[in-house]
């Protein structure tokens, strides 16, 4: 069974500061996608990325697919309460139809 | 809006009461999915049908029973439900192109709570 561990599980900031969010995992996967969940709303996707050592950024917020595709990491810069949400990795091999979902980081951005 | 809308949002129900789960997606996909969310446990794939067929049940109570009468909506069945059952449960759809699964959009899901 293919597990993905997050950390931290829970993580409180003000606004502006710099926070990561790590995606660990002992097995391969062929790509990863991180989602924000809001409160009363499903899961969006954020990024998929797909090449071991891959970085790719989406305003303020930076994505990183490790070398050997078993992690990932979500850095947020100058954090705004519009982050706020459940951030969830998910680990996919051959297309996306059996994802491998995260434990999930909760934050909290405060004014 | 993610082109996948769930109802009802809310449902509060007894252990020996029957509801009913409603998704429906907007965007022309060809696969659909049931999750299970809750508090303690990381998202959970319950069931998927692609073109109307269910080819994946994982191991789910037979208290839950999924229905696809077309690749637009997805039904999920509920009877004799235990308190345990309660969670978040989403809908997600997606796109089987050239026998390749593309990413899965999300509905906002159906808050259930079994007394």
């Amino acid at each position: 069974t293919q597990l993905l561990e997050q950390s931290p599980q829970f993580l409180s900031i003000q606004e502006g500061e710099n926070l990561t969010v790590y995606c660990n995992s002992s097995s391969v996967f062929s790509s990863l996608q991180w989602y924000r969940q809001e409160p009363g709303e499903g899961p969006v996707l954020l990024v998929t990325v797909v090449t071991g050592g891959e970085v790719k950024k989406l305003k303020r917020l930076t994505f990183q697919f490790g070398d050997a595709r078993k992690d990932s990491s979500l850095h947020i810069t100058a954090a705004q309460p519009g982050d706020t949400g459940l951030y969830l990795c998910a680990g996919a091999n051959t297309g996306f139809q059996k994802l491998v979902f995260g434990t999930g980081t909760r934050l909290l951005v405060s004014p | 809006e993610t082109g996948v809308t769930q109802t009802p949002r809310h449902l509060v129900m007894g252990m020996t009461n029957k509801k009913s789960l409603k998704c429906e997606q907007h965007l022309g996909h060809n696969a659909m999915y049931w999750y299970k969310q809750s508090a303690k446990k990381p998202l959970e794939l319950m069931f998927v049908y692609n073109f109307k067929e269910q080819t994946e049940n994982n191991s789910v109570p037979s208290r839950f029973s999924p229905e696809c009468p077309n690749s637009s909506h997805l039904f999920l069945h509920l009877h004799t439900l235990q308190p345990e059952d309660s969670a978040l449960y989403l809908c997600a759809s997606s796109a089987i192109l050239r026998g390749f699964t593309d990413t899965q959009y999300f509905g906002p899901g159906t808050r259930l709570t079994v007394l």
